[in-house]
């Protein structure tokens, strides 16, 4: 049982370039989210998804995309990186509504 | 407008001792409060929640307590150990699929 996995752990983007950020999860959560945390900030959540197919937006949405296809996989897309993306990226997934999350080691991408 | 609030960015305590973490809140609407812990480099794990039927939660040297009458929670934890250190983060929910964090607390626990 992995938990909650991320890749890739660490990324360098230049400016207007595009990524995915990968999560993935194996305790069959219908919940999963996707946050940012910046120094002083605390955690900040981008997107959610209460279930495949069904997504909707956090405190802090733009210039992300998700989409999520299965309940394993939470993908999260940069279309065209900017330097206020440098942050570090947490996957979470809990069973449901107010349940605890479990989180993933994150990715730290640096957009030059 | 935040919603969750740590107001003591670091604390440190020695080992043995008790640390005390708080937390504020604003939203009489959370139902639902947790606190996780991090290490440098890792994500938050889960160490203790606690739900707004209750006023007091614990396990093993960590205990939450909240008072509902004042928006507030606290984590202590007795007794410290130097493995304790790291950033502690409270966050809230509503029963909704919305969690709200505040924005962490360093502690430091010498030996």
């Amino acid at each position: 049982n992995a938990g909650v996995t991320q890749t890739p752990k660490f990324q360098v983007l230049k400016t207007g370039q595009s990524m995915t950020l990968q999560c993935a999860q194996d305790m069959n959560h219908e919940y999963m989210s996707w946050y940012r945390q910046d120094p002083g900030m605390g955690l900040r959540l981008i997107h959610y998804s209460v279930g495949a197919g069904i997504t909707d937006q956090g405190e802090v949405p733009n210039g992300y995309n998700v989409s999520r296809s299965t309940t394993e996989d939470f993908p999260l897309r940069l279309l065209s990186a900017a330097p206020s993306q440098t942050s570090v990226y947490f996957c979470a997934s809990s069973e449901g509504a107010g349940e605890t999350q479990y989180f993933g080691p994150g990715t730290r991408l640096l957009v030059l | 407008d935040q919603q969750v609030k740590q107001n003591s960015p670091s604390l440190s305590v020695q080992e043995g001792r008790i640390s005390i973490l708080n937390c504020d809140y604003t939203n009489s609407m959370f139902d639902y409060f947790l606190w996780y812990k991090k290490y440098p480099a890792e994500g938050p794990t889960f160490l203790i929640s606690i739900s707004s039927i209750k006023d007091k939660n614990e396990d093993g040297r960590f205990t939450v307590f909240l008072n509902k009458s004042a928006k507030h929670l606290s984590l202590h934890i007795v007794p410290s150990q130097p493995g304790d250190s790291a950033v502690y983060f409270c966050a809230a929910s509503s029963g909704t699929y919305k969690y709200i964090f505040g924005t962490g607390t360093r502690l430091k626990v010498l030996a």
